[in-house]
């Protein structure tokens, strides 16, 4: 059972828009901290795709936005193309735990 | 560019010892909060480590509170892990990774290096 809560799959097809949640309590998103998104494509290591919420690192495209509300945090891919077919996790920190957590990772289809 | 290189995984036996290394470059190593990250056959990614960037601060997850220990070496530009009674359930890919920003924030993780597989097993 993952701290963060995030849908186990999501799918779209080429083009199309999806959003992938990010659900936290108050002691982790709702206190404040901020949520980072990873993508990890098959069989490789994670990328770091939103940082602080909002922020792409350079070389990330502009289809990837990352919103922040209250507890939760909402990862948004509009235009799916067929190589955004990859695991999707977020990350923040949990002051109660006391370490940085992870969400359990939502799976993206591009249909 | 930044690189990230991890070396030192393998097969080791429970109770057993390893130590994983991770070569940094392409940025000011002492600026930045270095991790681990690991992630078991098929599953999600778990932070394991951390440590500041002057070594003063190190910081684990509870399930590896007294048996591995995370350092680096700033004349090397080198983090390394430490891992001591090894235990099946540390069957994982290990990654490093750094901060993202060289402020005081939220930590992250990214770049990250490729990963080095640790297979513990009798």
């Amino acid at each position: 059972q993952s701290v963060l809560t995030q849908p186990p799959s999501v799918s779209g097809a080429p083009g199309q828009r999806v959003t992938i949640s990010c659900t936290g309590s108050s002691s982790n998103i709702g206190a404040g901290y901020d949520v980072h998104w990873y993508q990890q494509l098959p069989g490789t290591a994670p990328k770091l795709l939103i940082y602080r919420n909002t922020n792409r690192p350079s070389g990330v495209p502009d289809r990837f936005s990352g919103s922040k509300s209250g507890t939760s945090a909402s990862l948004a891919i509009g235009g799916l193309q067929a190589e955004d077919e990859a695991d999707y996790y977020c990350q923040s920190y949990d002051s109660s735990l006391s370490r940085s957590v992870f969400g359990g990772g939502t799976k993206l289809t591009v249909l | 560019e930044v690189q990230l290189v991890e070396s030192g995984g393998g097969l080791a036996q429970p109770g057993g010892s390893l130590r994983l290394s991770c070569a940094a470059s392409g940025f000011t190593f002492s600026n930045y909060v270095m991790s681990w990250v690991r992630q078991a056959p098929g599953k999600g990614l778990e932070w394991v480590s951390s440590i500041s960037g002057s070594g003063d601060s190190t910081y684990y997850t509870d399930s590896v509170e007294g048996r591995f220990t995370i350092s680096r070496d700033k004349s090397t530009n080198m983090l390394h892990l430490r891992m001591n009674s090894l235990r099946v359930e540390d069957t994982a890919i290990y990654y490093c990774a750094r901060d993202p920003t060289d402020i005081v924030a939220t930590p992250g993780f990214g770049p990250w290096g490729q990963g080095t597989l640790v297979t513990v097993s009798s």
